[in-house]
């Protein structure tokens, strides 16, 4: 069954604005991941949550998680053109199960 | 490092033929694989894990005689989509875990295989 869900479905924004992508879920987990793909392409591991963790950093990337909500957020700051992918957050228990992805457009 | 590899990365076939995909870890050894199928603008579902010398696990509503997996090595794991038909077309991808890592918690994915079934 589906686990994860992104809000929102597409979102399309400004270079060097910033994108915040939301991610929920149903069920407990071990960690939350986010992935990146361009089109037609494989998935590019971007940050991996653990359920006891809150908050992470990774360059222009900020992910948090709220174990209470079951929710995550990722925010890619300042972003660029380059960014233009799909996000997909994918939850762990005992498999990796994927959210169905937002789609980032940023515009030059 | 941690690269997977995945041949083909396109085929086109007929339908009633099989066809083999081919996934690879090229610089670590795999203690598992996993085979992903994805549609159009949809998401990743997991068809099946596979272990090196076992027999795959296949998710609900996977048919193993359609979709047969092999893990003959720590290397290399193979998804042969047996007598294949239209709405078999989609995109495959594999990912792997490492088996250096002590968390087991990330999945290495390949690049995938784009199957058109005419």
């Amino acid at each position: 069954s589906q686990q994860g869900e992104e809000d929102p479905q597409a979102l399309s924004i400004q270079e060097g604005e910033n994108a915040t992508m939301n991610c929920s879920y149903k069920t407990s987990i071990n960690n939350l991941q986010w992935y990146r793909q361009n089109s037609g392409r494989g998935l590019v591991h971007l940050i991996l949550i653990r359920s006891n963790e809150r908050e992470k950093h990774s360059g222009r990337l900020r992910v948090t998680l709220d174990t209470s909500k079951k929710s995550s957020s990722l925010l890619i700051t300042a972003s660029r053109a380059a960014d233009t992918a799909s996000y997909f957050c994918a939850t762990e228990h005992s498999t990796l199960t994927f959210g169905k992805g937002t789609m980032l457009l940023v515009s030059p | 490092g941690a690269v997977v590899s995945q041949h083909p990365s396109r085929v086109i076939c007929k339908s009633g033929t099989s066809v083999k995909i081919e996934c690879r870890s090229l610089d670590f050894q795999a203690t598992t694989m996993f085979w992903y199928r994805q549609f159009p603008k949809k998401s990743l579902m997991l068809m099946a894990t596979s272990n090196e010398g076992s027999k795959a696990t296949y998710e609900q509503g996977v048919e193993k005689d359609k979709f047969l997996i092999n893990h003959a090595s720590l290397t290399l794991s193979t998804l042969t989509v047996t007598s294949a038909h239209p709405e078999d077309s989609s995109f495959y991808i594999c990912s792997a875990k490492s088996a250096a890592d002590p968390y087991q918690e990330t999945q290495y994915f390949g690049p995938g295989t784009r199957l058109l079934v005419l």
